[in-house]
């Protein structure tokens, strides 16, 4: 099984800062089979970027995914108070599909 | 527009079981795969298996065998989660989640999610 360890826990910034968060796995991912998901409280989680760097339908350019093989980057440039939620890594290359645990980001 | 709507909370005893339903419209049913997912409260999130929407075969992630079935009701667009059995450790919100893309899992379309707590 893929672990994915996301850093850090928890990211306290100001709206307007860029945020940078980071998802590392225990193996490589297949094909950079890599999703990051957003999720505010209360809410299911919102594709956000897949194929660790293509945008999903509707989702600001703000957001944007980098990496390869095993080092996984959410860059969030400009910091809008509705991006303040826990954000989740996801690989999509191996069964079981491993979530990291979360990191959350909050209003400094 | 697409949407996934699931069935609501559920409070029950040790011992019993449960059916969460997921409610897709929107799109063609039949032709993306439904997941199943848990997140236990202030944790992350597990990935338990899918069903394909075509056939009716499930496959289900390890640790999820034996206590978890996927079911669906094609004629109305439908998924279904039965939990047997429950425990105080399968508190969870449970969500579906529709398949992006063909074969892969990722997800775009997710259920609200329904809470069932165990407790007696």
């Amino acid at each position: 099984e893929i672990v994915l360890t996301q850093s850090p826990g928890t990211l306290s910034l100001s709206p307007g800062e860029g945020a940078t968060l980071s998802c590392r796995a225990s193996q490589s991912v297949s094909n950079n089979y890599l999703v990051w998901y957003q999720q505010k409280p209360g809410q299911a989680p919102r594709l956000l970027i897949y194929g660790a760097s293509s945008r999903a339908t509707g989702i600001p350019d703000r957001f944007s995914g980098s990496g390869s093989g095993t080092d996984f980057t959410l860059t969030i440039s400009r910091l809008e108070p509705e991006d303040f939620a826990v954000y989740y890594c996801q690989q999509y290359g191996w069964s079981p599909y491993t979530f990291g645990q979360g990191t959350k980001l909050e209003i400094k | 527009q697409v949407q996934l709507v699931q069935s609501g909370s559920e409070l029950k005893q040790p011992g019993a079981s449960v059916k969460i339903s997921c409610k897709a419209s929107g799109y063609i049913f039949t032709n993306y795969a439904i997941n199943w997912l848990r997140q236990v409260p202030g944790q992350g999130l597990q990935w338990m298996g899918w069903i394909n929407t075509n056939t009716g075969i499930p496959t289900y992630a390890q640790g999820f065998t034996g206590q978890f079935v996927f079911s669906l009701d094609t004629s109305v667009s439908s998924a279904y989660l039965q939990i047997s059995s429950l425990k105080a450790e399968d508190t969870a919100v449970y969500y579906c989640a529709r398949n992006f893309l063909p074969g892969l899992r990722l997800f775009d379309y997710w259920g609200q999610g329904t809470l069932v707590t165990v407790s007696s």
